[in-house]
C-alpha cells in the first residue's frame, strides 16, 4: 500500500459527460501529480500541485482541470468526455516539490467512456 | 518534442537469469532519471532513481547504469525471480521541477 488513494477505482460513464477524480496524497506530502496511462502506453503527465498551487503542467488537455485543497487531497475534473479519454488515471504524491524525491502511486482510477 | 523511449517493448527471461532493461532520453538537459515497476492493476513503483553527476546505482537486486554521452540508461535486474514479472518504465525529470516524463515501458517476463 503507496499510502495514496484514489477514488473511484472504476468509472464508466458516457461521452459528453463530466466525472471527477479523487486523490488523497501520503500523509504529509505536499505534492500531488496526475498522470493518464492509455492502453499499452506509458505514463502522460498532466499536472502537478504543491501545497495548493499549481507546479508544472504537462500535456493536460482544456477540456480537464484540476485543484488541490487546504486538506491537500487533489481532484481532475473531465469535461465534455470523448471515447479518447478512456484510460487508467493515476495520482501520485511526493513530499516536496522539485529535488530527487521518489513519488508514490496510487492504484488508479479506470474510466471508461462509452 | 522531448521523449523517453525504450528500446524492447518485450523482455522474457529464464528465472534465475539477470535481467537488462535498456532506455533512451533525447532531452539533454535532463539530470534525474527513474525506473518504476508496475504490476498488473496497480500503479507505478518505485525502484531507483540516479542523477545525472553518477554513471552507476545500486539497490536490492537492481543496479541502474547511465551513459550521458549517448543518453542511454539501463536497468539490471539480478538473478530474476517470477515476482519481477512487470512492466518497466524508465522516467527523466529535469530538476527541480517535476515533470516527470516518461516511457512507453518494457514487459518483463520471468520463464520459470
Amino acid at each position: 500500500d503507496s499510502g495514496v488513494t484514489q477514488t473511484p477505482k472504476h468509472l464508466i460513464t458516457a461521452t459528453g459527460q463530466r466525472v471527477t477524480l479523487r486523490c488523497s496524497p501520503r500523509s504529509g506530502d505536499l505534492s500531488v501529480y496526475w498522470y493518464q496511462q492509455s492502453l499499452d502506453q506509458g505514463l502522460q503527465f498532466l499536472i502537478q500541485y504543491y501545497n495548493g498551487e499549481e507546479r508544472a503542467k504537462g500535456n493536460i488537455l482544456e477540456r480537464f482541470s484540476a485543484q488541490q485543497f487546504p486538506d491537500l487531497h487533489s481532484e481532475l475534473n473531465l469535461s465534455s468526455l470523448e471515447l479518447g479519454d478512456s484510460a487508467l488515471y493515476f495520482c501520485a504524491s511526493s513530499a516536496r516539490t522539485g529535488g530527487n524525491t521518489e513519488a508514490f502511486f496510487g492504484q488508479g482510477t479506470r474510466l471508461t467512456v462509452v | 518534442g522531448e521523449s523517453v523511449g525504450l528500446h524492447l517493448p518485450t523482455l522474457s527471461v529464464q528465472e534465475g537469469d539477470n535481467s537488462i532493461i535498456n532506455c533512451a532520453y533525447s532531452n539533454s538537459a535532463s539530470d534525474y532519471f527513474i525506473w518504476y515497476k508496475q504490476e498488473s492493476g496497480k500503479g507505478p513503483q518505485f525502484i531507483i532513481d540516479i542523477r545525472s553527476n553518477m554513471d552507476k546505482r545500486q539497490g536490492q537486486r537492481v543496479t541502474v547504469l547511465l551513459n550521458k554521452t549517448v543518453k542511454h540508461l539501463s536497468l539490471q535486474i539480478a538473478a530474476t525471480q517470477p515476482g519481477d514479472s512487470a512492466v518497466y518504465f524508465c522516467a527523466e525529470n529535469i530538476l527541480p521541477y517535476q515533470k516527470v516524463t516518461f516511457g512507453t515501458g518494457t514487459k518483463l517476463q520471468v520463464i520459470p
